[in-house]
């Protein structure tokens, strides 16, 4: 099972509005990311987790707080988002072995502020 | 350096033909090179991907190409297909880093 499950598929929230978009791997997978893709571009790094612990922050607004549950658990917590922050919001994992390893993305949620 | 230049942006071929992507790097540290494939509204897949101790990988229809020395790398998709219609990413990455750098993409049309 290489899946990847993210909730919800779409979302349309307000700017004062708080949600949280789930990310779900049952792959046995150590590490965890979150992208942001913006339409005809490619995914754009915001967060790594490694072994539940964040290793990467790529200097993202602090209105996106990440957050890792458990080792199969990844949620992104959004809070007073911006119009810009509408994008395709992508987790993905991988096993995080000696090697750069393979990154399992899953669909997506579609994310609109407005 | 740390870039991925991916070519062409766009791509058009026919039903039967042969699509051509290319990607080259400038970081002579990257050991591990992937290829998405991404339909609209869905995430990218992993398609193939190779590393710098083979020249050449072969899964099905798709190819990967790789020439260490010109630090370049090929995707090519045999007796393409309408389904393939997409946008394909490549990507690079190097040992120990989590960190993938992508191209920015090329959206493929293989018309019927």
């Amino acid at each position: 099972d290489t899946e990847v499950t993210q909730t919800p598929k779409h979302l349309v929230m307000g700017m004062t509005n708080k949600k949280s978009l789930k990310c779900e791997q049952h792959m046995g997978h150590r590490a965890m990311y979150w992208y942001k893709q913006k339409a005809k571009k490619p995914p754009e790094l915001m967060f790594v987790y490694s072994y539940e612990k964040l290793s990467i922050n790529e200097s993202v607004p602090s209105r996106f707080s990440p957050e890792c549950p458990n080792s199969s658990l990844l949620n992104l917590h959004l809070h007073a988002l911006q119009p810009e922050d509408s994008a395709l919001y992508l987790c993905a994992s991988s096993l995080k072995d000696k090697y750069t390893d393979t990154q399992y993305f899953g669909p997506g949620t579609r994310l609109t502020v407005l | 350096q740390q870039q991925v230049k991916q070519s062409p942006q766009s791509l058009i071929v026919q039903k039967g033909g042969i699509s051509i992507i290319n990607c080259a790097y400038e970081n002579t540290a990257f050991d591990y090179f992937p290829w998405y494939q991404q339909f609209p509204g869905k995430g990218p897949a992993l398609l193939i991907a190779i590393r710098p101790d083979v020249s050449e990988k072969k899964e099905g229809r798709f190819t990967i190409s790789f020439n260490k020395s010109a630090k370049q790398f090929s995707l090519h998709i045999m007796d393409s297909q309408p389904g393939d219609s997409a946008t394909y990413f490549c990507a690079a990455g190097s040992g120990g880093s989590e960190k993938l750098v992508f191209g920015k993409g090329t959206k493929l049309t293989v018309n019927p």
